[in-house]
């Protein structure tokens, strides 16, 4: 396929327990962008990777929070001890460059009991 | 940094037009988007306005005055299909959180 894929597509952890979710953005895409969308709620920016330069982190809730784009291409997002408050939908976007329109995958729902 | 403000709901009637409104305030301008997003999906682009003026394209067009931070999407012929969240984006000068939604306008069409 040629879009922006996710997984898993959803998660369920406990309380405490770290996370990972992984996203392959389009075959040539240079920016990356991380989102969280909670219930009814708008896109919050987490963080957003751009070619080789220094990822933007300031969107990153916490500490517990971090993100990383091996190679350019497939990014992974980190989330340790996780809360309840951070179950949402967590969204990866990719365009060609942070001028052009984003292409979202599928998202990842990710439920904190 | 950056304010979006859109209204949080909308009804319209099958067969209707509706307008969609986006307000904004910005320290820098480097165009503004338009996504829709149906419940449970992640958001699909629709339109991008840079320059003032209407932009069309099928059913949807979308409007920006930059000078009054403001900026409209116009549906028409409104099918039952349209009924989604519709989130309104500014790119700022810069990369990264400049790059900012608004919190979405949920619009219902009624047959």
């Amino acid at each position: 396929g040629a879009g922006v894929s996710q997984s898993p597509s959803n998660k369920v952890t406990e309380k405490g327990k770290d996370v990972e979710l992984r996203c392959d953005p389009i075959s040539g895409h240079t920016a990356l962008y991380w989102y969280r969308q909670s219930l009814g709620q708008g896109l919050e920016f987490l963080i957003y990777f751009q070619g080789n330069s220094a990822p933007d982190k300031s969107g990153l809730p916490s500490d517990r929070f971090s993100a990383e784009r091996t190679g350019g291409s497939v990014s992974t997002l980190t989330i340790q001890r996780t809360q309840q408050e951070d179950s949402a939908v967590y969204l990866c976007a990719s365009s060609l460059s942070s001028l052009h329109e984003q292409f979202f995958g599928p998202g990842t729902r990710l439920t904190v009991l | 940094g950056q304010n979006i403000d859109q209204p949080t709901e909308m009804t319209a009637t099958e067969g209707a037009i509706v307008q969609i409104n986006c307000t904004y305030q910005t320290s820098g301008f480097n165009g503004l988007f338009w996504y829709q997003q149906h419940a449970g999906e992640a958001p699909t682009f629709l339109s991008y306005n840079v320059l003032d003026g209407l932009e069309e394209k099928g059913r949807f067009s979308s409007f920006l005055s930059r000078s009054k931070g403001y900026s409209y999407l116009l549906l028409k012929e409104l099918q039952m299909k349209d009924s989604a969240s519709y989130l309104c984006a500014v790119k700022g000068p810069n990369y990264g959180q400049n790059f900012v939604f608004g919190p979405g306008t949920r619009l219902s069409v009624l047959p």
